[in-house]
Parts: C-alpha cells; sequence; structure tokens
C-alpha cells in the first residue's frame, strides 16, 4: 500500500460529460502529481501541485484542471468528455522534489 | 527534450533464467533514472533509482541496473526471474536540475514468466 488513495475506482460515463477524479496524498506529503496511462500514449505527465500552487504543467488538455486543496488533497476534472479521454489516470505524490514518487492505484476512466 | 525508449514490450522469459529489460534515454542534461514495476490493477512501484555516484544500484526483489552514460542505456537486470515478477515494468528519467518529479516514461516492458 503506498498510502495514496484515489477514488473512484472506475468511472463509466458519456461523451460530452464532466468528472472530477479524487487523489488523498501521504500523510506528509506536500506534491501531487497527476498522470495519464492511455494505450496509445503511454504514461504522460499532466500536472504538479505543491502546497496547493501549480508547479508544472505537461500534456493537459484545456478540457482538463486541477487543484489541491488546503488539507492536500487534490481533484482533476475533466470536461467535454471524449472517447479518447478514456485511459487510467494516477495520483502520486511525494514529500519533496528529490523524494520517490508514490503512486495511487489509479482511476480507470471509460467514456463511451 | 527528453526521452526513454524500452526495447521490446513484451519479453518472456522461463522460471530461474536471467530477466533483462532494456532502456536507453535521451536527455541534454544529466538525468536521474528509475525503475518502476506495475503489477495488474495496481499503481507503479518504485523498484530502484540512479542519481548520482555508484553507477550500478540495486533495488527491491533482487533487481538491478547498471547506468552507462557512454551507451545512454539503464538496463535492468535479474538474476533468476521468479513466477512473481510477472507485470509491466517502466523506465523513467527526469533532469537532476528540474524542480518537481516531471517524469517522462519509456513505454513499458510487459514480462512474462513461464514455469
Amino acid at each position: 500500500d503506498s498510502g495514496v488513495t484515489q477514488t473512484p475506482k472506475h468511472l463509466i460515463t458519456a461523451t460530452g460529460q464532466r468528472v472530477t477524479l479524487r487523489c488523498s496524498p501521504r500523510s506528509g506529503d506536500l506534491s501531487v502529481y497527476w498522470y495519464q496511462q492511455s494505450l496509445d500514449q503511454g504514461l504522460q505527465f499532466l500536472i504538479h501541485y505543491y502546497n496547493g500552487e501549480e508547479r508544472a504543467k505537461g500534456n493537459i488538455l484545456e478540457r482538463f484542471s486541477a487543484q489541491q486543496f488546503p488539507d492536500l488533497h487534490s481533484e482533476l476534472n475533466l470536461s467535454s468528455l471524449e472517447l479518447g479521454d478514456s485511459a487510467l489516470y494516477f495520483c502520486a505524490s511525494s514529500v519533496d522534489s528529490n523524494s520517490p514518487l508514490h503512486f495511487g492505484n489509479g482511476t480507470r476512466l471509460t467514456v463511451t | 527534450a527528453q526521452s526513454v525508449t524500452q526495447l521490446g514490450s513484451h519479453v518472456s522469459v522461463s522460471e530461474g533464467a536471467l530477466v533483462l529489460l532494456r532502456c536507453n534515454y535521451s536527455s541534454s542534461v544529466p538525468p536521474y533514472l528509475f525503475w518502476y514495476v506495475q503489477y495488474p490493477n495496481q499503481g507503479l512501484q518504485l523498484l530502484l533509482k540512479y542519481t548520482t555516484g555508484a553507477t550500478l544500484v540495486k533495488g527491491i526483489n533482487g533487481f538491478e541496473a547498471e547506468f552507462k552514460k557512454s551507451e545512454t542505456s539503464f538496463h535492468l537486470t535479474k538474476p533468476s526471474a521468479h513466477m512473481s515478477d510477472a507485470a509491466e515494468y517502466f523506465c523513467a528519467l527526469r533532469p537532476i536540475k528540474a524542480a518537481g518529479n516531471k517524469l517522462t516514461f519509456g513505454g513499458g516492458t510487459r514480462v512474462l514468466v513461464k514455469p
């Protein structure tokens, strides 16, 4: 158990809809990262938050947004969903930039 | 810019045989290198990492990897495969001086262990 909790585990929704994925980092970790794992793109970095502030953005679509709350949990919001958004979305946390990432078990999103 | 290439998307080994997973990287600045393992329906778990110092890195579950700068490689090995090693393995890097833990991953290698 990595200590990173992601909910829900599975999500099935229709095109055009909006969903929210939730992540609770390990206790004491201030950094939260979101990654997308898809069959065609592999594992791709989406966004990084540190103690509530956005620190880096990767290949994140404008339809996607994220935030980190004062209690350090994070949410990834995906809107106007398309079939191609179907993927496994991972959250990871770390104490600081030089510490290893600890990954949650992911949320599997299926867009129909 | 950085990139990671894992040679072979699928590898099949017999139980007790050597496991060798190949990883080559491209980076304009010195990198930290990592190997992660992903078991079915689970997140990624860190196997080992190279930061600085000794180029032969030992990790969990009997795995080790050697950083070869001249070959821009970071291949993962295990002398004797076990059935429990069946999983997908990812090589990743991040630039040493980068802020944050933004990792660039390879495409992954799925390992099948035959009895």
